[in-house]
């Protein structure tokens, strides 16, 4: 079976802060996809990264950083000087070669408070 | 590139009755996945659509069921309507499906009354 756990159920910062959303993940397959979708109270999924299982190099984009680490099965996010314009459900899914579909956590409500 | 559109994205009915929902994948886009969000159960996997043939499905009931047309645009349909329905019903498009990054559409928020 395929699984993910985002163990933070909301988190609340204020403006400037950085913000770190916990994933983790379980899967018996070696080729794999980890994603992080953002979820505005708009209610459309808007992709954000993809990394793949034999990727490990993290990546900054902008405010947005990953970390992806294989030895502890997690794919965390961060968001560095957070933005009221932040706020929204943030999910984490993977998909593997035996599943061939996405399983999302129950997500992190992140609320950017000015 | 147009997003994944839906159509419509706000609908009322009740119970017993039968819904029929529409997703447009971006174009190019061969793979059609719909997916049902509620505040129990969270985002889960309905079923896949390639090429006007259903490749994966979920857990759901017979109740559910989609098809796909030739170019590539879907349809969900749920029937005898039941409470627990009501969920926010998400479309997702990619290339070929598999393991490729899926992009959703805003979603068709169904009401059971």
């Amino acid at each position: 079976a395929q699984k993910v756990t985002q163990a933070q159920t909301e988190i609340s910062v204020v403006e400037k802060e950085d913000v770190t959303l916990d994933c983790v993940y379980e899967t018996r397959d070696t080729t794999y996809y980890l994603f992080w979708y953002k979820q505005p109270p708009s209610g459309e999924l808007v992709f954000l990264i993809r990394r793949n299982s034999f990727d490990e190099q993290n990546e900054i984009s902008g405010r947005y950083s990953w970390n992806f680490q294989k030895s502890t099965s997690s794919f965390n996010f961060t968001i560095t000087a957070s933005q009221v314009v932040d706020s929204a459900v943030y999910f984490c899914a993977l998909n593997s070669r035996g599943y061939s579909t996405l399983t999302f956590g129950k997500g992190t409500m992140l609320l950017v408070s000015p | 590139k147009a997003g994944v559109t839906q159509t419509p994205r706000y609908l009322i009915k009740t119970r017993g009755q039968q819904v029929t929902l529409s997703c447009s994948p971006i174009s190019g886009h061969r793979s059609v996945s719909w997916y049902q969000q509620t505040p129990g159960q969270g985002l889960q996997f309905l079923f896949e659509y390639f090429s006007e043939t259903q490749r994966n499905k979920g857990n759901f009931p017979g109740r559910f069921s989609g098809r796909q047309f030739s170019n590539s645009r879907s349809e969900m349909n749920v029937s005898t309507l039941e409470l627990g329905d009501s969920a926010l019903y998400l479309c997702a498009s990619s290339s070929r499906g598999g393991l490729e990054t899926q992009y959703f559409g805003p979603g068709t928020r169904l009401l059971v009354l």
